[in-house]
């Protein structure tokens, strides 16, 4: 099974600047990787597929990078409905599929 | 617009069973592969089993393997989830999430519904 860890746990960031979300594999799922955003009370939403693409309707300021093992996502400006909890997922090696313990973006 | 809507989560006890049921909507339900994603109370994502579009494959977690059952019926554009031999362990809310390639096995989830929760206590 693929472990997939996030850091930071939370991250504490100002409205206006960037925030940048670790994800780390434990072994290559090449470009197989997706973020998704949860807020309180709401189901998860995919953000960004393939390492980089951005889903459907998400604004630029989402960005995605990496392979391998290492990912990042940026948000290159935070909004305030930006603040939430973020997941990578890993689907190259399968089953299971498996999630990241999330990274809670907080105000600062 | 895309909808999925789950039902049948309640309180049960241990060892009990349980059938959860996903009504999807404003996509071809037939074209895609469809999941089973669970988040227990203040925890992360845990993905829990997949079913192929034509219902000929089904993948699930060790975790619940032999004892949970995912099943659709693509007639009435309907996800299901058999829950036999519940543990305290499974207590969580389950979401059923769409596959976002059709007739493939993209592995990423682009539509969730709200989820029902599953509570097992005695």
């Amino acid at each position: 099974e693929i472990v997939m860890t996030q850091s930071p746990a939370t991250l504490s960031v100002s409205p206006g600047e960037r925030a940048t979300l670790s994800c780390r594999a434990s072994q290559s799922v090449i470009s197989n990787l997706a973020w998704y955003q949860q807020k309180p009370g709401q189901a998860p939403r995919l953000l960004i597929y393939g390492a980089s693409t951005r889903a459907t309707g998400i604004p630029a300021r989402f960005s995605g990078s990496g392979s391998g093992t290492e990912f990042t996502l940026t948000i290159s400006s935070l909004q305030s409905e930006d603040f939430a909890v973020y997941y990578c997922q890993q689907y190259n090696n399968w089953p299971p599929l498996t999630f990241g313990g999330g990274t809670k973006v907080e105000i600062k | 617009e895309v909808q999925l809507v789950e039902s049948g989560g309640v309180v049960v006890q241990p060892g009990g069973s349980l059938r959860l049921s996903c009504a999807a909507s404003g996509f071809t339900f037939d074209d895609y592969a469809m999941h089973w994603v669970r988040q227990a109370p203040g925890k992360g994502l845990e993905w829990v089993s997949l079913i192929t579009w034509d219902g000929a494959g089904s993948y699930y977690a060790d975790s619940v393997k032999g004892r949970f059952t995912i099943s659709r019926d693509n007639s009435r554009n309907s996800l299901f989830l058999q829950m036999n031999s519940l543990r305290t362990e499974d207590t969580a809310l389950y979401y059923c999430a769409k596959d976002r390639s059709k007739r493939w096995l993209q592995l990423d989830f682009d539509y969730w519904g709200q989820g029902t929760l599953v509570t097992v206590s005695s």
